[in-house]
């Protein structure tokens, strides 16, 4: 059971738009802690897509956007390519917990 | 450039010791804010924080395993080294060591590429 929570799958056809929600709790997302956005393609270790809430390292594309509001933040992808087809998650820290906490991922299927 | 590699067993049996080794270059585990954590990924789940070390010698485990783990650093080898004790086939997970700067809420933004390790008699 993951301390963030992410809904399991979701899918889009190319060129759509699909948003990943990520909610957390007023000791997490809720107390202001920043949230960041992992893309992990099959069999890779995760590579950061999205970092403080809304920034992109250097390299990924401006399709991949975050936001935050209250307990909760989202990923949106624009412009839905095959090579987004990979398992998502979102990452925070927890006060109550005094670390890092991840969501459960969630599988981008692109149809 | 920055590089995190793991080493370890990729077998163990119950109740053993597991040692595990991150190996990095392109930074120094010296430097202001520099931080190195574990996390795991069990086969087809979800991404897990088990510890992490900083510039500092500051220690933080999750709260879940605190009294298994136990993480230290070399910083003239650039190593981190991860023990977690009594292993059960449930930690049966890819371990990766990844890099953190700045504030505990800060992101990972350098990944090995993990190492499995398999638990089972």
């Amino acid at each position: 059971q993951s301390v963030l929570t992410q809904p399991p799958s979701v899918s889009g056809a190319p060129g759509q738009r699909v948003t990943i929600s990520c909610t957390g709790s007023s000791s997490s997302i809720g107390a202001g802690y920043d949230v960041h956005w992992y893309q992990q393609l099959p069999g890779t270790a995760p590579k950061l897509l999205i970092y403080g809430d809304t920034n992109r390292p250097s390299g990924v594309p401006d399709r991949f956007s975050g936001s935050k509001s209250g307990t909760s933040a989202s990923l949106a992808i624009t412009g839905l390519q095959a090579e987004d087809e990979a398992d998502y998650y979102c990452q925070s820290y927890d006060s109550s917990l005094s670390g890092s906490v991840f969501g459960g991922g969630t599988k981008l299927t692109v149809l | 450039q920055v590089t995190l590699r793991e080493s370890g067993p990729a077998l163990v049996k119950p109740t053993q010791t597991l040692t595990l080794t991150c190996t990095f270059s392109g930074f120094s585990l010296s430097t202001n804010g520099m931080c190195v954590s574990w996390i795991r990924q069990p086969p087809g789940k979800a991404l897990e924080w088990l510890a992490l070390i900083d510039w500092d010698d500051d220690k933080y485990y999750s709260t879940s395993l605190k009294t298994r783990l136990t993480i230290s650093k070399d910083t003239s080898k650039n190593q981190v080294v991860l023990t977690m004790t009594n292993m059960d086939p449930v930690d049966t997970a890819t371990y990766y060591c990844a890099r953190k700067r700045g504030p505990a809420s800060g992101e990972f933004d350098s990944w090995g590429q993990g190492t499995l390790v398999t638990v089972s008699s």
